[in-house]
């Protein structure tokens, strides 16, 4: 099992749409969440970080559900430049600290 | 913009040559990271260092190495690339205080015919 599992998609949605992703982590000492997001062939660019209590930016919300190990990203009246691939970030210090990415989920916002 | 820059962008290079990628970051950060991104995996630590002189392995780092002499200044090494290590390079640094996010850099594309 990948420590942090994603729906690789892609969600195809229209513009104005509401879409959310899940994601889902396995080692319950994982400390610190994040989405990132992902231009086709650019860098990883952080999005948002996600925290217990649920937190909003503007259209974006980020939830964590610690008892579910998993957490999950609402983006409300999608644009046509929400399009690109969504990475879920975990980090944990077991020993070490440690930063696991999930694959990610291609987003695709059509007009 | 977290003041990172990576050289070259892209590279194309034959097997059993060596490569060296360099990452520049201009804020002073103590921790720099190295991965390595392919379809249908997420970004794949190599290497990272937490100061000067001090590195330790990721998850794939066999046929790697890195250096770093100065802050500002992360090396990756291929001692002798392979087809294998065709891929897109990333460095990262983490942020400051006690957050653990990180900020990338453009990537390098490295092609191994």
């Amino acid at each position: 099992r990948k420590e942090v599992e994603q729906d690789p998609g892609p969600f195809n949605v229209p513009e104005g749409a509401t879409v959310a992703f899940n994601c889902t982590y396995s080692n319950s000492a994982s400390q610190s969440f994040f989405w990132y997001r992902q231009d086709c062939r650019k860098e990883p660019k952080l999005l948002m970080s996600v925290y217990s209590s649920g937190n909003e930016d503007g259209r974006f919300t980020a939830q964590l559900n610690r008892a579910s190990q998993y957490i999950s990203l609402l983006i409300r009246d999608s644009k046509l430049s929400d399009s690109a691939t969504y990475l879920c970030v975990v980090t944990l210090n077991t020993g070490g600290f440690k930063t696991i990415f999930g694959a990610g989920t291609r987003l695709f916002v059509k007009a | 913009d977290a003041g990172i820059t990576q050289s070259p962008r892209h590279k194309v290079t034959e097997t059993g040559t060596p490569v060296t990628l360099r990452c520049h970051q201009t804020e002073n950060h103590r921790y720099m990271y190295w991965y390595r991104q392919d379809p249908g995996h997420g970004l794949r630590l190599i290497h990272y260092s937490y100061g000067v002189k001090d590195t330790d392995k990721g998850e794939v780092s066999d046929g790697y190495s890195v250096s770093r002499s100065k802050t500002e200044d992360f090396l990756l090494t291929l001692e002798s690339a392979t087809s294998s290590q065709t891929s897109v390079y990333f460095c990262a640094i983490r942020g400051t205080g006690d957050s653990y996010e990180q900020y990338f850099g453009p990537g390098t594309r490295l092609t191994v015919t």
